[in-house]
């Protein structure tokens, strides 16, 4: 089994409408983490949620946490084009040393 | 901002040489990562590295992978006998210590393609 799995697997949406991406996991966490990534390029770091938190607000991201169902969701607002991306959630195990398990991710594509 | 920096950028090499990836972690973090991404595929942990020893490592990260720490700035993967397999991203992350409630930083990675 795979911690961490984004769904949906691909989101294509139009300029100003929100993006939603849920990510499931098995373990307990620490935290957990969602990154975007362009298409090649490195790993963008864009909001940690704590294990004992529910909800996370950063700009336009909104990110929830529910622990009894293991499972997170980044919520984009009023989207651009420049959100398109490959988004991950990564998780941070209890008993580890920080590493994460990231999902396959989430493919958004917003349309002008 | 300080950031992770990665050399080279992309790096091509024939089956069977050894690669060196070459990572210079942000100063004051203590913890260090690598990862790999297949293209198409999930962003894989590989490594962890903490006080100059190896903390974890992935079923990936066998005998042909070495890490090391050469001069308490880089950070550096071995492949020592490159396969076609190993064709990859490979991260580089760092992290402030205090426990795992911090985010790591990543690096922009480095291209590797085995011929």
């Amino acid at each position: 089994s795979q911690q961490g799995e984004e769904d949906p697997q691909a989101l294509s949406i139009q300029e100003g409408e929100n993006a939603t991406m849920n990510c499931s996991y098995k373990t307990s966490i620490n935290n957990l983490q969602w990154y975007r990534q362009n298409s090649g390029r490195g790993l963008v770091h864009l909001i940690l949620i704590r294990s004992n938190e529910r909800e996370k607000h950063s700009g336009r991201l909104r990110v929830t946490l529910d622990t009894s169902k293991k499972s997170s969701s980044l919520l984009i607002t009023a989207s651009r084009a420049a959100d398109t991306a490959s988004y991950f959630c990564a998780t941070v195990l209890t008993d580890s040393w920080g590493k994460f398990q990231f999902g396959a991710g989430t493919q958004v594509v917003v349309t002008p | 901002e300080p950031e992770v920096t990665q050399t080279p950028s992309h790096q091509v090499t024939q089956m069977g040489q050894e690669v060196i990836l070459r990572c210079v972690p942000i100063s004051n973090h203590l913890y260090f990562y690598w990862y790999r991404q297949i293209l198409g595929q999930k962003v894989e942990f590989l490594v962890s590295f903490y006080n100059n020893e190896i903390s974890e490592k992935s079923e990936i990260f066998d005998d042909q992978f070495s890490v090391e720490r050469p001069d308490g700035s880089n950070f550096t993967l071995k492949i020592r006998s490159t396969k076609l397999e190993d064709s990859a991203m490979y991260f580089c992350a760092s992290r402030k210590g205090g426990g795992s409630y911090n985010e790591q930083f990543f690096g922009p990675g480095t291209r590797l393609t085995v011929l």
